[in-house]
């Protein structure tokens, strides 16, 4: 099915354990975000990409690093998770225009 | 940054009813997202506007850009319609695409 596949749907972490959320998308979008979203709050833009090879920080990125090595795929890193980072992820991919903006099915991370 | 409210933060009605859910964004800009996440699940774009209205089956949505604000009702509302909606808006200025998030709207809509 077209769209945004998010790997994995749910994950649990011990604190100071790593690891990676894979974001691919088959529409050829130029952008991708990952988003976390808080209960009370807005989604919030954690890093985006416009475009293979590039990134950038967005309004939450501290803790986080991202890697887009092919258009396609956006990957989310956690290098020593916190339980602050207890949140469900997002990640969304639109096309150079602003239309079709498309989210991920999302990750439940739980940090104990 | 834009702000954006959104309200009611919370809204219950009966199935069958009229029901409006109101975004105002702080800052001029050139479209709105609405967006729908069940509970539990992904999120769904339903509209992006720059004017005017826009139409869906049962849902419209409307946008005064002078006003900066924007509605989304659904007409005859459904238990399946019981859901978050989510506005959104890009900043006035930069990449057009990082969007900010209202908090919001919780529908319940009962039988």
């Amino acid at each position: 099915n077209a769209g945004v596949t998010q790997t994995p749907k749910f994950r649990v972490l011990k604190t100071g354990q790593s690891m990676t959320l894979l974001c691919a998308q088959d529409m050829n979008h130029e952008y991708m975000y990952w988003y976390r979203q808080d209960p009370g709050m807005g989604l919030r833009l954690i890093h985006y990409s416009v475009g293979e090879g590039t990134t950038a920080k967005g309004e939450v990125p501290d803790g986080y690093n991202v890697s887009r090595l092919k258009k396609q795929n956006f990957l989310l890193g956690l290098e020593s998770a916190a339980p602050s980072q207890t949140s469900v992820y997002f990640c969304a991919s639109s096309d150079r225009v602003n239309y079709g903006y498309t989210f991920g099915s999302g990750t439940r991370l739980t940090v104990v | 940054k834009n702000e954006v409210e959104q309200s009611p933060q919370n809204l219950t009605a009966q199935e069958g009813e009229f029901i409006t859910i109101n975004c105002s964004y702080s800052v001029g800009i050139s479209a709105l997202h609405w967006l729908q996440q069940h509970p539990g699940g992904g999120i769904v774009s339903l509209f992006m506007l720059s004017s005017g209205k826009k139409k869906h089956g049962r849902l419209i949505a409307t946008i005064n850009i002078q006003e900066k604000h924007s509605s989304l009702h659904i007409t005859a509302s459904h238990p399946r319609d019981s859901a978050v909606y989510i506005c959104a808006v890009p900043p006035a200025t930069g990449t057009a695409s990082k969007l900010t998030f209202g908090t919001g709207t919780r529908l319940q809509v009962t039988l």
